[in-house]
C-alpha cells in the first residue's frame, strides 16, 4: 500500500485559470506536509509546507490540510505556462523520523495558452 | 544562498564497476544529508540519511554494502554505487539540510543521471 498518493494526471488547464492538485497519506500520525515543483530532468523544488490544519497561501499558491479526511490540496491561482511541471507531495511522519520524506509518484500539470 | 552541487551531472559506467558521486553543500554546512533515488516516471524514494561523522542510516530494501555512503565533512557527502548493473540506472538526488534550520529545510542537488550499460 503506498504511504502518499496522488493522482498522477496529466491535469491540464487553460491559462489563467486554478489548478487543484490532491494527496492523501495513510500515516495518521504525520505532521509535516510539503509541496514540490520537479520540472522534467530537474530536482524538486520547495513550493509550500503546511503543519496545522487549514490554509496557507503564498502568493498564487495555496496549501489546504485536513489532519482528519488525511488530505492536502494545493491550488495555483492564475495558472502559467511555466508552472507546467510535476508537482510532488511529500508527508514526514514526524517522532524519530527526522526529516524523512515520504513522496507521492506526482501529478503532471500542463497548463496551454 | 543554500545551494547544493552534484558531480558528476551525469555518468555512464559499464556493468560492474564502480562510481563515486558526489553532493557538496556550497555555501553552507549540513549535518544531515539525504539521498534520493528516482526511476523514469515514479516518484523520489529516500535511500539513506547520511550524518556527517556517523554511519549512513538506509532505508528498508537498501543494500548499505552496494550503496557506500561516506559524510566526511559537513560541506560533502559521496554515493558509491558498487558494481553497478544496468538495474542501477536511474537518477540519483541528494539533499542537505543547514546546520541550525528544520530538518524539513531540505535543498536539492540538481541530480545526478546514471547508465549502467
Amino acid at each position: 500500500q503506498k504511504e502518499v498518493e496522488q493522482n498522477s494526471g496529466p491535469l491540464s488547464v487553460p491559462e489563467g485559470a486554478i489548478a487543484s492538485l490532491n494527496c492523501t497519506y495513510s500515516d495518521r500520525g504525520s505532521q509535516s506536509f510539503f509541496w514540490y515543483r520537479q520540472y522534467s530532468g530537474k530536482s524538486p523544488e520547495l513550493i509550500m509546507s503546511i503543519y496545522s490544519n487549514g490554509d496557507k497561501e503564498d502568493g498564487r499558491f495555496t496549501a489546504q490540510l485536513n489532519k482528519a479526511s488525511q488530505y492536502v490540496s494545493l491550488l495555483i491561482r492564475d495558472s502559467q505556462p511555466s508552472d507546467s511541471a510535476t508537482y510532488l507531495c511529500a508527508v514526514n511522519a514526524g517522532g524519530t523520523s527526522y526529516g524523512k520524506l515520504t513522496f507521492g509518484q506526482g501529478t503532471i500539470l500542463t497548463v496551454h495558452p | 544562498g543554500a545551494v547544493v552541487s552534484q558531480h558528476p551531472s551525469w555518468v555512464i559506467c559499464k556493468s560492474g564497476t564502480s562510481v563515486k558521486i558526489e553532493c557538496r553543500s556550497l555555501d553552507f554546512q549540513a549535518t544531515t544529508m539525504f539521498w534520493y533515488r528516482q526511476f523514469p516516471k515514479q516518484s523520489l524514494m529516500l535511500m539513506a540519511t547520511s550524518n556527517e561523522g556517523s554511519k549512513a542510516t538506509y532505508e528498508q530494501g537498501v543494500e548499505k554494502d552496494k550503496f557506500l555512503i561516506n559524510h566526511a565533512s559537513l560541506t560533502l557527502s559521496t554515493l558509491t554505487v558498487t558494481s553497478a548493473h544496468p538495474e542501477d540506472s536511474s537518477f540519483y538526488i541528494c539533499s542537505a539540510v543547514p546546520v541550525g534550520r528544520s530538518e524539513y529545510e531540505q535543498y536539492f542537488g540538481p541530480g545526478t543521471r546514471l547508465t549502467v550499460t
